[in-house]
């Protein structure tokens, strides 16, 4: 199985961008890259997800980079209900979606 | 609406007991899943089901048994409950099996198992 790389744990100021960072040095051709997150107490939320472009909607933005080795997820203004363990990956085709440890994002008002 | 809900929400109960977790989805949705989250926060995939059939059933016990009487619901039950099986337990959905597809998840049944 493809895998994801993300860092442990992130700070940000409230209102400020905040860019989670995901390595996927092995993803194939025909992996897609999802990011979910998941609130204290509650289950994974689908944040956003790409093939090769870069991605817009109204929680986020994905950067895909060109060699698709490595993503990032941006948040433009970070809040306060943003604070959540944010998880990178890979999906291919009939394939389930294997969870890593995620990023911890804290925001600090 | 709920798009994926599960019942019970929280779930006590002794070793050696046989309980089962309840889960609907109202979206219309083809696949649904079992995942497990351990005391270490670690989500893993138990089952999946497409069209109330088994297409993933990862290396779990076979006292966990999914169960899909029809594509809206996929009950998990259990036997013999472990003090090791004590974990959140998360359903979700998607429309399909596509690379793209999103999961969407309940919100969790808390089982402790004393």
């Amino acid at each position: 199985d493809a895998k994801t790389t993300q860092p442990n744990s992130m700070e940000s100021n409230e209102e400020e961008p905040v860019h989670l960072p995901c390595n996927h040095s092995t993803i194939s051709g025909t992996d897609y890259i999802h990011w979910y997150r998941q609130l204290p107490s509650q289950g994974p939320e689908y944040v956003i997800h790409g093939l090769t472009s870069n991605v817009n909607n109204r929680m986020a933005s994905l950067a895909i980079a060109e060699d698709r080795k490595s993503s990032t997820l941006i948040l433009h203004r970070a809040t306060l209900r943003d604070a959540a363990v944010y998880y990178c990956i890979l999906r291919d085709h009939n394939n389930d979606m294997r969870f890593g440890a995620g990023t911890r994002l804290t925001v600090k008002p | 609406d709920t798009a994926v809900s599960q019942t019970p929400k929280y779930l006590v109960t002794q070793m050696g007991n046989d309980k089962s977790i309840k889960c609907e989805q109202n979206l219309g949705h083809d696949t649904m899943y079992w995942y497990k989250q351990d005391s270490k926060k670690f989500l893993k995939i138990m089952f999946s089901y497409n069209n109330k059939e088994l297409i993933i059933n990862e290396t779990v016990p076979n006292r966990f048994s999914p169960k899909s009487p029809d594509k809206a619901h996929l009950n998990l039950h259990i036997n013999s409950l472990e003090l090791g099986d004590s974990a959140v337990y998360f359903c979700a959905s998607s429309q399909g099996i596509r690379g793209e597809e999103t999961q969407y998840f309940g919100p969790g049944t808390r089982l402790l198992v004393l």
